[in-house]
């Protein structure tokens, strides 16, 4: 199975700085990669994906970068906002049994 | 769109009790989902249906719990009899399927605590 793993459950980043959260996958065979945001109180949300195409995807104010080489993404989030406080879990996209597994989750935690 | 709705938001009971945990998925969405949330384990992937069959229930813990989708806008996660380590917070999401994209849709949660 698939094994998802965060190198920090917790990344305090001061408002306005860059936020780097990070992951690591062991299943070379994933197509894709999927980050989600979960604030406090509130169910998980999606933010982006990337396929296993891709190297880098941006959205707004975010960017992933995959890196398959050593089975490594990123989530950045660029000049971090208080509404960005919140837990981030990435996970491998659906497998044919079409479910994703979550793995714990990395809470950030803005800086006034 | 009214979203994931699930009932109740929380609930306090006594072990040994039966709990029901309701969910009404987005209208159009053909894959729902269980999950049960706690610090120690994280975000646990219970048992999944696409319309409205089981597709894999191998996450669900015990005899103790079990899910129904009666028809496509209503699901229920049940607990009989209900022990204290059930206490978390379980979440449903729908999806419209995930062929092409792993975005679900999740409820706000129920956040059961047994005593």
């Amino acid at each position: 199975g698939e094994s998802v793993g965060l190198h920090l459950p917790t990344l305090s980043v001061q408002e306005g700085d860059n936020s780097i959260i990070n992951c690591a996958y062991s299943n070379s065979a994933s197509d894709y990669f999927i980050w989600y945001k979960q604030e406090s109180g509130k169910g998980p949300q999606f933010i982006i994906d990337i396929r296993s195409n891709m190297d880098k995807r941006q959205g707004q104010r975010v960017t992933v970068l995959l890196n398959k080489t050593v089975k490594h993404l990123s989530l950045q989030i660029a000049a971090t906002q208080p509404g960005d406080s919140a837990v981030y879990f990435c996970a491998p996209g659906p497998n044919r049994d079409d479910k994703i597994i979550f793995g714990k989750g990395t809470r950030l935690h803005i800086l006034p | 769109d009214a979203g994931v709705i699930q009932s109740p938001r929380h609930e306090v009971t006594e072990m040994g009790q039966e709990v029901t945990l309701r969910c009404k998925p987005i209208s159009g969405h053909n894959s729902l989902f269980w999950y049960r949330q706690t610090m120690m384990r994280g975000l646990e992937l219970l048992i999944y249906f696409n319309n409205n069959v089981p597709i894999d229930d191998s996450g669900m813990p015990e005899d103790r719990f079990s899910a129904k989708m009666p028809n496509a806008s209503f699901s229920t996660l049940k607990i009989q009899p209900s022990e204290p380590r059930d206490s978390a917070v379980y979440f449903c999401a729908s999806s419209l399927g995930l062929a092409d994209t792993g975005e679900l849709f999740f409820g706000e949660g129920s956040r059961l605590t047994v005593l």
